[in-house]
């Protein structure tokens, strides 16, 4: 049962923006949108989450529309080291300890 | 700042040999502990979480076992592996549940 949809593949210059789009049209009130990326052979990085608002960290940027049923993580200036596949989840803040990653966006920089 | 640990890295075991492997989170007390298995093609799967000591919660019935003997310490074990244990083990921890999940490097095992 996917909640979430992502582009297989994109590719992004080095030094530009990588815009990764998430559709999430069934999300219910309480629930938040997070983003991890894995980079291969390794564990999941926490990227950022939210849950109405935008929100930005020192890693990324995220863009939750007004309706909530779409996001876009922005990487402001990629570099090669964000070659990884990124995943957008969907989760209530109680009672579902379960992330359940989908197929995520293998993004690729390139030099 | 906290970290996470897992070890070993990579483990190669026979079909029926017991598995131990070890999680352990520095710079956090009581965090939520938690295993996940990632297979090929297959996605993230919720085996266990603790949210204490000796406290264990089940997703997933399976070969699988985990015991937590420490407040910041978390044990995946098997006493007779399968084929289909291979994958890639990843242990998480959050403050408490329903908070953002941190994991640790993974360890690779192939069961042969």
């Amino acid at each position: 049962d996917a909640k979430t949809t992502q582009p297989p593949s994109m590719d992004c210059a080095e030094g530009r923006a990588a815009n990764l789009p998430c559709n999430h049209s069934t999300i219910s009130g309480n629930e938040y949108v997070y983003w991890y990326r894995q980079i291969h052979s390794q564990g999941p990085q926490y990227i950022i989450h939210g849950l109405k608002n935008n929100e930005t960290n020192e890693m990324a940027s995220l863009i939750i529309t007004e309706d909530r049923k779409s996001s876009t993580l922005i990487l402001p200036h990629a570099t090669l080291r964000d070659t990884a596949v990124y995943y957008c989840i969907v989760r209530p803040n109680f009672g579902n300890e379960k992330l359940t990653f989908g197929t995520g966006t293998r993004l690729t920089i390139i030099p | 700042s906290q970290t996470i640990h897992q070890w070993p890295a990579t483990l190669v075991q026979p079909v029926g040999s017991p598995l131990s492997l070890e999680c352990t989170v520095e710079g956090t007390s009581n965090p939520n502990l938690y295993w996940y298995r990632q297979a090929a093609g297959r996605g993230l799967q919720l085996l266990f979480y603790s949210v204490g000591i000796g406290q264990i919660s089940s997703e997933v019935p399976q070969n699988l076992s985990a015991s937590r003997p420490q407040d910041r310490q978390f044990i995946l074990s098997s006493k007779k592996l399968l084929l289909s244990d291979s994958g890639f083990y990843l242990c998480a921890w959050s403050v408490t549940l329903g908070e953002t999940q941190y994991f640790g490097p993974g360890t690779r095992l192939l069961v042969l």
